[in-house]
């Protein structure tokens, strides 16, 4: 079946570590996308990918990093500068036009 | 103003009444709209994609967009208990934007 995995499904950090989420679809989309989700806050950009070595930054880039070297995979590491990294972490991707986003069933983020 | 505004909720139904859910947004450049459902600890899954105005329908649920007054709803006739979850409007203008989300409105349909 076709579609997007995230893992892990749970993750805890410590102070002063950096983690990294997975993200992999095998549906051949080229754009990727993380967003964060926070309860009552709806859904946030962090960063975009529309094609492979290529990435820009969302709204809320910042204690975040990616990279996207192969077209199936876009991985989120969340930085130690990221100080409130708490949150429910998703991943979409779309084929090129005016497609709608598919979704993982998310990374939630926990600090220990 | 946030450009696509939802009204969070909660709301709570009895199964088989008809919901309304209803956004609001503020760029007229966009022209394409979603409506996902999101059960807990899932990611959203799409339900309804439309362009421009007019109405779209699918089994129970019906998507209307009326871009004169730039208000978007989804419809659900016949809810059931399996309906009940947090749905996301959401729109963008095409290659010029990216997409932009409602905060999600919390939807609870009681047997």
């Amino acid at each position: 079946d076709g579609g997007i995995t995230q893992s892990p499904k749970y993750l805890f950090r410590k102070e002063g570590q950096n983690v990294t989420l997975s993200c992999e679809q095998n549906l051949n989309h080229d754009a990727m996308y993380w967003y964060r989700q926070d309860p009552g806050q709806g859904l946030r950009l962090i960063y975009y990918s529309q094609i492979v070595n290529d990435f820009q930054k969302g709204d809320i880039a910042e204690g975040y990093s990616v990279s996207r070297e192969k077209k199936e995979s876009f991985p989120l590491t969340v930085t130690s500068a990221q100080k409130n990294p708490t949150a429910f972490y998703l991943c979409a991707s779309t084929p090129a036009g005016n497609q709608p986003q598919h979704f993982g069933d998310g990374t939630r983020l926990s600090i220990l | 103003q946030k450009e696509v505004e939802q009204d969070p909720g909660p709301l709570s139904v009895p199964e088989g009444a008809i919901v309304s859910l209803n956004c609001t947004y503020s760029n007229s450049a966009f022209q394409y709209f979603m409506w996902y459902r999101q059960y807990s600890r899932k990611g959203p899954e799409l339900l309804m994609y439309t362009y421009s105005s007019g109405n779209k329908e699918d089994g129970r649920f019906t998507a209307q967009v009326d871009k004169s007054s730039k208000y978007i709803s989804l419809f659900i006739r016949d809810s059931q208990p399996s309906d009940s979850a947090t749905y996301l409007c959401a729109a963008f203008g095409g290659s010029q934007g990216n997409l932009i989300f409602g905060k999600g409105t919390k939807l609870s349909v009681k047997p």
